[in-house]
C-alpha cells in the first residue's frame, strides 16, 4: 500500500498547548518520513525528519514520535503559537528503487493555534 | 545555496488556451525534479517527476505534459486547458541522494475560466 493517513484533518489548539499529528502506513518498506510546514499561497518548507532507526527526534518545539512495530509517526508541536497556524503535511518515502525520491504525502491538517 | 524558481506566481488562462510554466533550480546539479498539484484546500498530487535530462515520468494520465529541456530547468505544459486544471501548480527538487527532502517552490495559481 501506497498509502500515508493523516489526521486529524483540522485541529483547533489554544496559544501555548500541545498541537498533536497523527499519520499511519503501511508499506514496511518506507524509510524516510519528514513533515512539511505550508502558509497560504508558499510551497511547503520541510520541518523537521526522521528514520525509522530512530524513535524521536527533537528540533525546537517540533517533535516527531516515531512508532515502527504500529506503523505511526506522529508531530507535536509544544508551546503552541499563533504564527504556526499552517497545513501539515506529513510524508513518506522509499529509497533505492532506482533514487526518485518519490514522495507519498498525507492529506494534511490544518492547524490553526488561537492567541 | 540551492535555491528553486518558479514563474509565473499566478496565471489566468481561458479555456482551450495553451500552458506553459516553468521551473528552474540554481546551486546543484542532476537534481531530481517534481510537479505536484494542490486543489484548494486538499493534499498534493504528485503530476510528474523527472531524474535526468529528457527522461519523465507521467503518474496521473492527464491533458497536461512535462519536459526537461536542461539539467536545472522543467517545464509543464498544456495544448488546450480544462476547466478541471485549475490548481495551485507546485515544482520540487531533491538531490535524489538517500533520504533527502524535497525542497518545494512558491507554486503557480493557475485559474482556468
Amino acid at each position: 500500500q501506497q498509502q500515508v493517513k493523516q489526521s486529524p484533518q483540522s485541529l483547533i489548539v489554544q496559544k501555548g498547548g500541545i498541537s498533536i499529528i497523527n499519520c499511519a502506513y503501511e508499506n514496511t518498506a518506507f524509510d524516510y518520513f519528514p513533515w512539511y510546514q505550508q502558509f497560504p499561497g508558499k510551497g511547503p518548507a520541510l520541518l523537521i525528519a526522521i528514520r525509522p532507526d530512530v524513535s524521536e527526534k527533537k528540533e525546537g518545539r517540533f517533535t516527531i514520535s516515531f512508532n515502527k512495530s504500529a506503523k505511526q509517526f506522529s508531530l507535536h508541536i509544544m508551546d503552541s503559537q499563533p504564527g504556526d497556524s499552517a497545513t501539515y503535511f506529513c510524508a513518506a518515502s522509499i529509497h533505492g528503487s532506482g533514487n526518485t525520491g518519490k514522495l507519498i504525502f498525507g492529506q494534511g491538517t490544518t492547524l490553526q493555534v488561537k492567541p | 545555496s540551492q535555491t528553486i524558481h518558479q514563474w509565473p506566481a499566478t496565471l489566468v488562462q481561458p479555456v482551450g488556451s495553451p500552458l506553459s510554466l516553468e521551473c528552474t533550480v540554481e546551486g546543484t546539479s542532476n537534481p531530481n525534479l517534481y510537479w505536484y498539484r494542490q486543489a484548494a484546500g486538499r493534499g498534493l498530487q504528485l503530476l510528474f517527476y523527472s531524474v535526468g535530462i529528457g527522461q519523465i515520468s507521467s503518474e496521473v494520465p492527464q491533458n497536461l505534459s512535462a519536459s526537461r529541456p536542461q539539467d536545472r530547468q522543467f517545464i509543464l505544459s498544456s495544448k488546450k486547458l480544462l476547466l478541471s486544471d485549475s490548481g495551485f501548480y507546485l515544482c520540487a527538487w531533491t538531490s535524489g541522494q538517500y533520504n533527502q527532502p524535497q525542497h518545494f517552490g512558491d507554486g503557480t495559481r493557475l485559474s482556468i475560466l
